[in-house]
Formats: C-alpha cells, structure tokens, sequence
C-alpha cells in the first residue's frame, strides 16, 4: 500500500459545512493525488501536487482546494460542501518521475454530504 | 492526452483465459501503458505495465502491438477472485511537472462458477 493512509475513512456531513480530508504518506513521494469516483464515471482527477506548496488542478477541481506544506501530507478541502460532492475520495502517490512510474493509492474516504 | 477505450463489461467463467483490450489511437511515443485493477470499496492496484511487445508477470500479461494504438491484458485462468473493474491507463508528460493518469471507466469483469 505504498505506506499510504487517508483520514477519515468514513464522513457525513451537511450542505454548506467546510470539510477537510487529508492524506499522509510515509516514504516521502514527491507526488500526491486527490481522485473522486462515482458510479458510471470512474476515477476523475481533483487535484494533485508535485511538491510542497505546488499544486495543481485536475479534471473536477470546482469545489475544492487543496494544500500541501509538508511532504507527507496532502489535505482536500471542500469549503462548502455540496451534494454533488457525495462521493468516494482517493489519495494516491506516484513512485518517482520517470515513464514507468505507477501509482499507489490509499484505502479511500467515503463523504456523504445531506 | 492520450484517452483510452475499453469494454464496459466482461462475462466469464472460472479457468478461462480473459482477454481485455484498450485502443489508445494518440498514444504518445514516450507514453507507456499502465493496467489497474479495483475491487469494490478499494483503491486501484497497479496489475502491469508495458511499453511495446509482451510483458509478463505473475498476475497477468500485457500485449501491445508495433504500432501502440492498443494493447490487450491477459489474464490466465481467471477465478472468481478476479471478478474486479480493470483500467487502462496511458501516462501523460511523465517528467514534466505534470504527470496525472487518466483514468477511464474501466471494464467490468464478472467471474462466474
């Protein structure tokens, strides 16, 4: 599992609550990702980080920031939440730079927004 | 970026060979070819990867074509076990500051006794 974990594994919340997520790895990966899935979409890129304090957007990034000040630990915010934001969160970290690189992801985080 | 295409869905049954293919008509020349496979409540898990020709290993093998445009996962002698969705996934600017995958809907593939 590449070392990596995600807090919470489980969250219910209400519309307009801030929520924050975050994903901590061990073994100092310089990449970090946040994935959403939902039912007949598959995996969609949110964020994703290639340093501390560098970040970047993905596919579905309305909605959500992100920050990474240190290099373990790479947080999801969703300022206020929605319920198009109901969904199931994954962390991942990619080995390296190069080609043939891969990517590891976390056990996940389900969010069910009321 | 270099999407991909794959069968929502795959029927077969225990002890048979399982063959998933991808096209991936824009593949990039640096690109390489990654496979994934997901069990329900589960993250991704990496299954192989290959650049041109064959690549084996203990889990599946991987066949790409001369000209890249696709490639086809192998799975030998599937189990119930096996019944996952399965991604193909082509890297995007790896080495550049980028590096995100893209990830498709996957091909469902159910096992059955």
């Amino acid at each position: 599992d590449a070392g990596i974990t995600q807090s919470p594994r489980h969250k219910v919340t209400e519309t307009g609550t801030p929520v924050t997520l975050r994903c901590h790895q061990t073994e100092n990966h310089r990449y970090m990702y946040w994935y959403r899935q939902d039912p007949g979409h598959g995996l969609r890129l949110i964020h994703y980080s290639y340093g501390v304090k560098d970040t970047d957007k993905g596919e579905v990034s309305d909605g959500y920031s992100v920050s990474r000040s240190k290099t373990e630990d790479f947080l999801l915010t969703l300022e206020s939440a929605t319920s198009s934001q109901t969904s199931v969160y994954f962390c991942a970290i990619r080995t390296g730079t190069g080609s043939t690189d891969t990517q590891y992801f976390g056990p996940g985080t389900r969010l069910t927004v009321l | 970026l270099a999407k991909t295409t794959q069968p929502i869905s795959m029927d077969s049954y225990e002890g048979q060979e399982v063959n998933i293919t991808c096209s991936h008509n824009n593949i990039a020349t640096n690109d390489y070819i990654t496979w994934y496979q997901q069990f329900p409540s589960q993250g991704p898990r990496f299954i192989i990867q290959g650049y041109k020709t064959k690549v084996t290993n203990e889990v599946a093998s991987l066949f790409i074509p001369a000209d890249r445009k696709s490639s086809t996962l192998s799975l030998p002698r599937v189990s119930l076990s096996d019944t996952a969705v399965y991604y193909c996934l082509v890297g995007d600017e790896y080495g550049g500051s980028q590096g995100n995958l893209i990830f498709g809907k996957g091909t469902k593939l159910s096992v059955k006794p």
